[in-house]
């Protein structure tokens, strides 16, 4: 069963930098939501998007920026980058029901 | 302050036994409890998950039991395995507010050969 993809797995940026992450939901899933995950943390939510609009905002940096596209797909753009940013990133997506499935996550590590 | 909170951080237990993993709650207008497995380097993976309307669901060697009352629920694994290690999340959602998931701090469960 085809599962969330993201992309990259791992990135590497300076301080400063720019990034952007990508996210590809399960087919026919119409919600998408943004996670970040900090050493040995629980998952903290930043931002979702249903049927391309945002729907809910968290704990997301104003550094940072999402949208979900015509595809469903969706990318976080994250500007200025610091050290605490490094984190995973999980995308996770859903169809009609409460069940999130997560991708596997992309590693962003800021030097 | 944190709406989901857990307990243990961590927890050891021999093969064979009972992992006992509990979660509190503030926000009464959650409606879905979920438990999500995380080895890793990976992503959450649900594991199994309750609506308030019942006190106790079980799947396999996992079973939640709830008690709404308490604003409390908790994740039992039976005959707990090395291939169990892993940090497991309780979660809580609220349907009138997105569905997005507020977590609990995890605990990282080892089970011993």
């Amino acid at each position: 069963a085809a599962g969330v993809i993201q992309s990259p797995r791992h990135l590497i940026k300076e301080k400063r930098e720019t990034a952007t992450l990508k996210c590809y939901p399960i087919p026919r899933h119409d919600t998408v939501y943004w996670y970040q995950q900090g050493p040995g943390q629980d998952p903290q939510f930043l931002i979702s998007f249903y049927e391309k609009m945002q729907s809910d905002k968290g704990s997301i940096p104003d550094r940072f920026s999402a949208q979900q596209f015509s595809d469903y797909h969706s990318e976080l753009n994250m500007s200025s980058l610091e050290l605490g940013d490094s984190a995973l990133y999980f995308c996770a997506s859903r169809r009609a029901s409460n069940v999130l499935t997560f991708g596997a996550g992309s590693r962003l590590t800021v030097l | 302050q944190q709406q989901v909170k857990q307990s243990p951080q961590s927890l050891i237990v021999q093969k064979g036994g009972i992992s006992i993993i509990n979660c509190a709650y503030e926000n009464t207008a959650f409606d879905y409890f979920p438990w999500y497995q995380q080895f890793p380097g990976k992503g959450p993976a649900l594991l199994i998950a309750i609506r308030p309307d019942v006190s106790e669901k079980k799947e396999g060697r996992f079973t939640i039991s709830f008690n709404k009352s308490a604003k409390q629920f908790s994740l039992h694994i039976m005959d707990s395995q090395p291939g169990d290690s892993a940090t497991y999340f309780c979660a809580a959602s609220n349907n009138n507010a997105g569905n997005m998931l507020t977590f609990g701090g995890g605990t990282r469960l080892m089970v011993k050969p």
